[in-house]
């Protein structure tokens, strides 16, 4: 079975400071990792995802995170955010079989001016 | 535009009368899914589909119904609503393998 912990419920930060997300998350299989944003009054969007390979993954709009196996860690991070990013941001993990997705309860992140 | 489709966006409704919430993607995905949305919750799994005819329970499947009689629908019947069924509810498709999933825009139900 799978679990995925997301450590903070709400992360106020000012505009243009750096920010990360907190995920760790539980398996006993091998996982695939994903980051989701929603934006408010609409569904989720895939961010980024951790599938194999390179341990940093990066987004289109500046964020990246980073698969730490022995910390079973896959924070989000930017180093600059903007008013448009605040949203609510979920982790997510499934096993490599693709199957089954199990979500995170959600970071609301508020950037302020 | 590759999409996932729900409707309707609002509903309510009066305890113990069934409906359904439509879903319809046009990306000829396999897997499809019913998420619920609550606050402090995440997203919960009800039902999930790997193909046609093909459906299992996720991990709050208790008084939901669905059926995958075409691979494009996936409609969420809900015979007899209850209040505890209030919530925001997303449908979701991906295709086999790792690809992470397009999500409908959400369908806001309230139970009185």
């Amino acid at each position: 079975a799978q679990s995925v912990t997301q450590l903070d419920s709400q992360v106020p930060v000012f505009e243009e400071a750096p920010v990360e997300l907190r995920c760790n998350y539980s398996s006993s299989v091998s996982v695939y990792l994903f980051w989701y944003v929603q934006y408010p009054n609409q569904g989720l969007q895939l961010l980024l995802k951790y599938l194999s390979g390179s341990t940093l993954v990066e987004s289109i709009n500046g964020f990246e995170a980073e698969f730490n196996k022995s910390q079973t860690s896959f924070h989000l991070r930017k180093p600059s955010v903007h008013i448009s990013d605040t949203a609510e941001y979920f982790c997510a993990v499934s096993g490599t079989g693709g199957f089954k997705t199990i979500f995170g309860a959600g970071t609301r992140l508020f950037v302020k001016a | 535009e590759a999409q996932v489709t729900q409707n309707p966006r609002y509903l309510i409704t009066v305890t113990g009368k069934k409906l359904t919430v439509t879903c319809s993607q046009n990306m000829n995905h396999e897997y499809m899914s019913w998420y619920r949305q609550d606050p402090g919750l995440g997203l919960r799994q009800i039902y999930y589909s790997m193909n046609v005819e093909v459906t299992d329970k996720g991990d709050v499947p208790e008084g939901y119904k669905v059926s995958r009689k075409e691979k494009r629908n996936f409609p969420l019947i809900l015979e007899s609503p209850s209040p505890n069924q209030t919530s925001l509810y997303f449908c979701a498709s991906k295709p086999w393998g790792d690809y992470g999933y397009t999500f409908g825009s959400g369908t806001r139900l309230t139970v009185v």
